[in-house]
């Protein structure tokens, strides 16, 4: 138990649907990430928010939209998606102000199964 | 943007045997963190071991440690007596200082020989 919790383990959705996934941190973090990974590549950094800003969004598409109304809570609302972006979606959580020998490791949730068909 | 390589995308080793996953890393600051997490079928990724750059003392976790070479950007991680549960996919991952995006490598899967 890393105490990020992602929700729902897995999803299968149509490409005209509309889903959401859930993070949620019991670490005290004040920094969250949304990252996606697909079959034989690397982790792919989607959207990273400090202190419930987003700081980094990595030419996502729009169809991706993330939402981090506190620094404990982050969403990836999902809409009219492809095929081609059933993945596996990791949440992570790391402390934000490096250099105060402070944990600088993310940690991850168990992810959520993602299928588009 | 910085890149993380991991040239062996399949690693196998006998029980209570040592191997070495190979990472390299591209980058022009001098500051930053590499770390290795593993990734078992369970999907959960959980950091093994991390390093300091500014640190020349390489990182040691029990079984685990690593060979940090700065001026070769060089990052391997070793596992010594290799256990059953140490197969899983093996990730290397980047973090500047001050930036909190980590970059991940594309893996290596160790499979472990009874």
């Amino acid at each position: 138990e890393t105490g990020v919790t992602q929700t729902p383990r897995h999803l299968v959705m149509g490409m005209t649907n509309k889903k959401s996934l859930k993070c949620e941190q019991h670490l005290g973090h004040n920094a969250m990430y949304w990252y996606k990974q697909s079959a034989k590549k690397p982790l792919e950094l989607m959207f990273v928010y400090n202190f419930k800003e987003q700081t980094e969004n990595n030419s996502v598409p729009s169809r991706f939209s993330p939402e981090c109304p506190n620094s404990s809570h982050l969403f990836l609302h999902l809409h009219t998606l492809q095929p081609e972006d059933s993945a596996l979606y990791l949440c992570a959580s790391s402390q934000d102000r490096l250099g105060t020998g402070r944990r600088t490791e993310a940690f991850f949730g168990q992810g959520t199964r993602l299928t588009v068909v | 943007a910085q890149t993380v390589t991991q040239s062996q995308p399949e690693m196998s080793v006998q029980e209570a045997e040592t191997v070495t996953l190979s990472c390299t890393y591209d980058t022009s600051e001098s500051d930053y963190y590499l770390f290795w997490y593993k990734q078992p079928p369970s999907r959960q990724m959980i950091l093994v071991i991390r390093q300091e750059a500014y640190k020349q003392q390489n990182a040691t976790e029990n079984r685990f440690s690593v060979n940090f070479q700065k001026a070769a950007k060089s990052f391997s991680l070793k596992i010594s007596d290799s256990q059953l549960g140490d197969a899983a996919m093996y990730f290397c991952a980047y973090r500047e200082y001050n930036n909190n995006d980590m970059r991940f490598g594309a893996g290596t899967r160790l499979t472990v020989k009874p």
